[in-house]
C-alpha cells in the first residue's frame, strides 16, 4: 500500500512556542491530506482537511489561527501548532487517500503520528 | 446525530481462539466500511474494506461481515496470536470524511 510519513515522530516544547509537523506522501501524490488528533484512550478526531494550493477546511471547534495548515505541494502538508499550550499535548496523525488498484477503491493511509508534549 | 460504536472497549481472549469485534452505526448510509489496526504510539494501518453490497470479506485469518439492515459489522480474527494484540478501529466514510469508532483493545493471551 501507499506510504505516508511524518516528521518529527515526537516533540517536546515549552508553552508559548510553535511546533511544525510535516506530512509526506512518499510514493503517490495527494491533492488532499487530512490531519487528525488523538487523545489517550480515544479515537481519532478529524481536525482539518488540507487541500493542495488552497485553504484548508477546518472541523467545527478547531481554531484555524492556532493550527495552521499549509499544503504547498502534492506530496507535502504541514501543520503548525502556534503558541502551544499543555492542553495541545496530543498525538497528531496525518492521512492521505490513494487509489488502490486491488480494491478498485480509494483507500485512506495514515502516517505514523507525531507525539507532542507541551510543558 | 451520526454515531459509530464499538461495543467493547477491551477484549481478552486466549491464543488460538477466534476474536470477534463489533461495530454498530446509526444515521449513516455508508457505501463501505473499513477496519484498521492501531498499535500503541502508531498511526492506524488499513486492514479490510467491505462494500454495502458485500456480506462477507476475508483476508488470511481476518473476516469481516457487513449487515446494512442491522447497521452492524463484525470483525473476526481466527486462530488468534499474541501478535494480534492491538486496538482495532472501524471507520465509515461520511459526506466527505472518514469517521472512526472509539476502538476495541484486543489482548491475546499466550
Amino acid at each position: 500500500g501507499a506510504v505516508v510519513s511524518q516528521h518529527p515522530s515526537w516533540v517536546i516544547c515549552k508553552s508559548g512556542t510553535s511546533v511544525k509537523i510535516e506530512c509526506r506522501s512518499l510514493d503517490f501524490q495527494a491533492t488532499t491530506m487530512f490531519w487528525y488528533r488523538q487523545f489517550p484512550k480515544q479515537s481519532l478526531m478529524l481536525m482539518a482537511t488540507s487541500n493542495e494550493g488552497s485553504k484548508a477546511t477546518y472541523e467545527q471547534g478547531v481554531e484555524k489561527d492556532k493550527f495552521l495548515i499549509n499544503h504547498a505541494s502534492l506530496t507535502l502538508s504541514t501543520l503548525t501548532v502556534t503558541s502551544a499550550h499543555p492542553e495541545d499535548s496530543s498525538f497528531y496523525i496525518c492521512s492521505a487517500r490513494d487509489w488502490d488498484r486491488g480494491l478498485s477503491q480509494e483507500t485512506q493511509y495514515f502516517g505514523p503520528g507525531t507525539r507532542l508534549l507541551v510543558l | 446525530s451520526q454515531k459509530i460504536e464499538q461495543n467493547s472497549e477491551a477484549l481478552n481472549i486466549q491464543e488460538g481462539k477466534t476474536a470477534t469485534l463489533t461495530c454498530n452505526y446509526t444515521n449513516y448510509s455508508p457505501a463501505y466500511l473499513q477496519w484498521y489496526r492501531q498499535d500503541p504510539g502508531r498511526g492506524p494501518v488499513f486492514l479490510l474494506l467491505i462494500r454495502e453490497n458485500e456480506k462477507e470479506k476475508r483476508k488470511e485469518r481476518l473476516k469481516v461481515t457487513f449487515d446494512t439492515t442491522l447497521k452492524q459489522s463484525l470483525f473476526h480474527i481466527t486462530a488468534s496470536q499474541p501478535a494480534d494484540s492491538a486496538t482495532y478501529l472501524c471507520a465509515l466514510l461520511g459526506a466527505r470524511q472518514l469517521t472512526f469508532g472509539s476502538g476495541t483493545q484486543l489482548t491475546v493471551l499466550p
